[in-house]
C-alpha cells in the first residue's frame, strides 16, 4: 500500500447523476493531485492542491469540480457527466512540489468511473 | 508544453533476460525523469527516478540512464521475473518551486514468459 486510498475503486452513474471521488492520504504530505487515466493516453494532470490551495487546473471543464478541505483529504465532484469521461481517476500526494524527494509523487488505487 | 513519447507500448521478454524501455521528451528544460509500474487493478508506484544533473542511477536489478543532449531516457530491468510483468510509465518534469507538473509516457506494456 502506499498510503494513498481513494474511494469509491468502482463507480457507475448516469449523464444527470452527482457523484463525488474521495480521495485520503496518510502520509503526512501537503500536495494532492487528480489524475484522469484512459486507455492508450498518457495520464493526464487535472489538479494540483498544495496546502489546500488550488495551484494548478489543467483546462479541465467544470463538470469536474476539486475540493480539498485539508492537506489529507481530497475530494472531485461529478455532475453531468459525458461518457468520454468514463476513465480511471487517479489520486497523488506529495511532501510538496518543488524538485527533489518533496516531489515524488504517491498514487492511490483509483476509481474506476463509468458514465452511462 | 511537455511531449514525451514512450516506446516499445508492448514489451515480452523470457524470464532472466533484460528488458529495456525507452522515451523521449521535447522540454529540454525538464530535469525530473521518474520512472512508475502499474499493476492490474492499482496505481502507478514510483519505482526509480533520476534527475539531470546525473547521467544513470541503479536500484539492484533496474537503472535509468539519461542523455540530456538526445533528450532521450531509458529504464533497464535485468534478470527479468514474472513479477516484473506490469506497465510501465516515463514521466518528465521541470520542477521549480510551487510547481510539479508530471507529463507521462503512453506506458509500455512488459510480459515476462515463465
Amino acid at each position: 500500500e502506499t498510503g494513498v486510498t481513494q474511494t469509491p475503486r468502482h463507480l457507475v452513474m448516469g449523464m444527470t447523476n452527482k457523484k463525488s471521488l474521495k480521495c485520503e492520504q496518510h502520509l503526512g504530505h501537503n500536495a494532492m493531485y487528480w489524475y484522469k487515466q484512459s486507455a492508450k493516453k498518457p495520464l493526464e494532470l487535472m489538479f494540483v492542491y498544495n496546502f489546500k490551495e488550488q495551484t494548478e487546473n489543467n483546462s479541465v471543464p467544470s463538470r469536474f469540480s476539486p475540493e480539498c478541505p485539508n492537506s489529507s483529504h481530497l475530494f472531485l465532484h461529478l455532475h453531468t457527466l459525458q461518457p468520454e469521461d468514463s476513465a480511471l481517476y487517479l489520486c497523488a500526494s506529495s511532501l510538496g512540489t518543488s524538485g527533489g524527494v518533496m516531489g515524488e509523487q504517491y498514487f492511490g488505487p483509483g476509481t474506476r468511473l463509468t458514465v452511462t | 508544453g511537455e511531449n514525451v513519447e514512450q516506446h516499445p507500448s508492448t514489451l515480452s521478454v523470457q524470464e532472466g533476460d533484460s528488458a529495456v524501455i525507452k522515451c523521449t521528451y521535447s522540454d529540454s528544460a525538464s530535469n525530473y525523469f521518474p520512472w512508475y509500474k502499474q499493476e492490474l487493478g492499482k496505481g502507478p508506484q514510483l519505482i526509480i527516478d533520476i534527475r539531470s544533473n546525473v547521467g544513470e542511477k541503479k536500484d539492484q536489478r533496474i537503472a535509468v540512464t539519461l542523455n540530456k543532449t538526445a533528450k532521450h531516457f531509458s529504464l533497464h530491468i535485468t534478470e527479468t521475473q514474472p513479477e516484473d510483468s506490469a506497465v510501465y510509465f516515463c514521466a518528465a518534469s521541470f520542477t521549480v518551486t510551487g510547481a510539479n507538473n508530471l507529463f507521462f509516457g503512453t506506458g509500455t506494456r512488459l510480459t515476462v514468459i515463465p
